[in-house]
């Protein structure tokens, strides 16, 4: 059974830094991988997503990588402001059977940025 | 620009009592999904759909039935609420089942007394 961990589980950063948010999981074979955001009482809010057969992707301030092999991800932030504020998640998408691909997320890093 | 809409946001039932959660989407997905979120848990799977008038089992589905009649539409039902079944729930739905991003709703609240 697919697991998917994140460490930290909470992370606290003055404005302007740089910052790295890591995710593990045990078992390689998986099709792609997605880092979402989600605000308190929001739902998810897709930020990057890492097919099997690619290293890295990045969308302005953020830069996601994937070594599959070893079964990790990180997510990149550069300049970190208080709106970044927020819980970050990764989901695997790993191939379940009959047909079906499933997510399987992790716990989440809470980011606190302070101005 | 709605995307994916749940309603009711927020729910208080009595144990025992029945509900139908609604999850709408207007990007013509064709893949639709029912999640619980709890604490120290993440996002579980309960139920998912590949189409229109199809369903299937998830991780967590003890409990929940669902039904997709329309494309755009996939309900959520608990036939006798359980304080167990006390979650975040959220919907999301995504046009290919392996290789494009879900997109989830902002969930609905529901509280078991």
């Amino acid at each position: 059974k697919q697991e998917v961990t994140q460490i930290p589980a909470a992370l606290s950063v003055p404005e302007g830094e740089n910052l790295v948010l890591n995710c593990s999981f045990t078992d390689s074979a998986i099709y792609n991988l997605q880092w979402f955001r989600q605000d308190p009482g929001k739902g998810l809010t897709s930020l990057l997503l890492i097919q099997s057969s690619q290293r890295e992707q990045t969308s302005g301030r953020l830069n996601a990588s994937l070594d599959k092999s070893s079964g990790r991800s990180t997510l990149y932030i550069a300049a970190s402001q208080p709106g970044d504020s927020a819980t970050y998640l990764c989901a695997v998408r790993s191939y379940s059977g009959a047909g079906s691909y499933q997510l399987t997320f992790g716990k989440g890093t809470k980011l606190s940025v302070i101005p | 620009n709605a995307g994916v809409t749940q309603t009711p946001k927020f729910r208080v039932l009595k144990t025992g009592q029945s509900m139908t959660l609604l999850c709408a989407q207007d990007m013509n997905h064709e893949y639709m999904y029912w999640y619980r979120q709890d604490p120290g848990m993440g996002l579980r799977l309960i139920h998912y759909s590949v189409g229109e008038g199809t369903t299937a089992k998830g991780e967590v589905p003890d409990g929940y039935n669902v039904s997709r009649l329309k494309k755009q539409n996939f309900l959520l039902g608990l036939e006798s609420a359980a304080p167990s079944q006390t979650s975040v729930y959220f919907c999301a739905s995504s046009l290919s089942v392996s290789n494009q991003p879900q997109h989830f709703g902002d969930g609905t609240r529901l509280s078991i007394l």
